[in-house]
């Protein structure tokens, strides 16, 4: 089982609409979660961290952290065609790594 | 404005030649890695770096070594190319005591091997 892991896509939605992606991870010690966003040809970005269980919003952008299910979520609120791109869950592991799941691409059609 | 250098934007060897990518960065960062990024595999770190002339295996660490010599900079070795090591490779940092901060990544090296 991959450490962290997302559903590839591509997840399509139409603008103003809320974007939903999905991170799980498998080691129950993992105490930090992050969202980076990578446009195409761009390097990744860091959208938002989360270390405890529950919302923590920024803007248009919510994550959602439940460890006792070992998940975590980015909610995006009214998106707009700027969104579209590739949206990128990571956790710090023991030992001083960041990994990283393989990235949710995101379309968002006018 | 803080700043990851990667020397390289583009990059095409040959089989068996030793390549070298170089990371700068210029924020006193303790931390360095190299990741590549594959397409559907997502970031896969290669190695990483805590402190000066240390060193720690990542998840895909064969056919690769590093060297950091200097807390600025972080090289990336490959010691005999082959193909199946095309890819983008995006070099990182980030402060000590980790555990909330963010990565700051460089613009990427796309090496070609053929």
């Amino acid at each position: 089982q991959k450490e962290v892991e997302q559903n590839s896509g591509p997840l399509s939605v139409p603008e103003g609409a809320i974007a939903s992606l999905n991170c799980t991870y498998s080691d129950r010690g993992s105490q930090s979660f992050f969202w980076y966003r990578q446009y195409s040809g761009k390097s990744p970005e860091l959208i938002m961290f989360i270390y405890s269980n529950g919302d923590k919003e920024d803007g248009r952008f919510t994550a959602q952290l439940n460890k006792a299910s070992q998940y975590v979520s980015l909610l995006i609120r009214d998106s707009q065609p700027s969104d579209s791109a590739t949206y990128l869950c990571a956790s710090w592991y023991q030992g001083g790594k960041l990994i990283f799941g393989q990235g949710t691409e995101l379309s968002v059609k006018p | 404005d803080v700043k990851v250098t990667q020397s390289s934007r583009y990059l095409v060897k040959r089989t068996g030649e030793k390549v070298f990518l170089e990371c700068v960065q210029d924020m006193d960062h303790e931390n360095m890695f190299w990741y590549r990024q594959d397409p559907g595999l997502g970031l896969r770190l290669i190695y990483f770096s805590y402190d000066v002339k240390m060193k720690e295996k990542g998840d895909i660490p064969e056919g690769y070594s590093v060297s950091r010599e200097k807390k600025e900079r972080f090289s990336l070795i490959l010691e005999s190319a082959s193909t199946n090591q095309t890819s983008m490779y995006l070099c990182a940092s980030s402060t000590i005591g980790t555990a909330n901060e963010k990565l700051f990544f460089g613009s990427g090296t796309q090496l070609s091997v053929l």
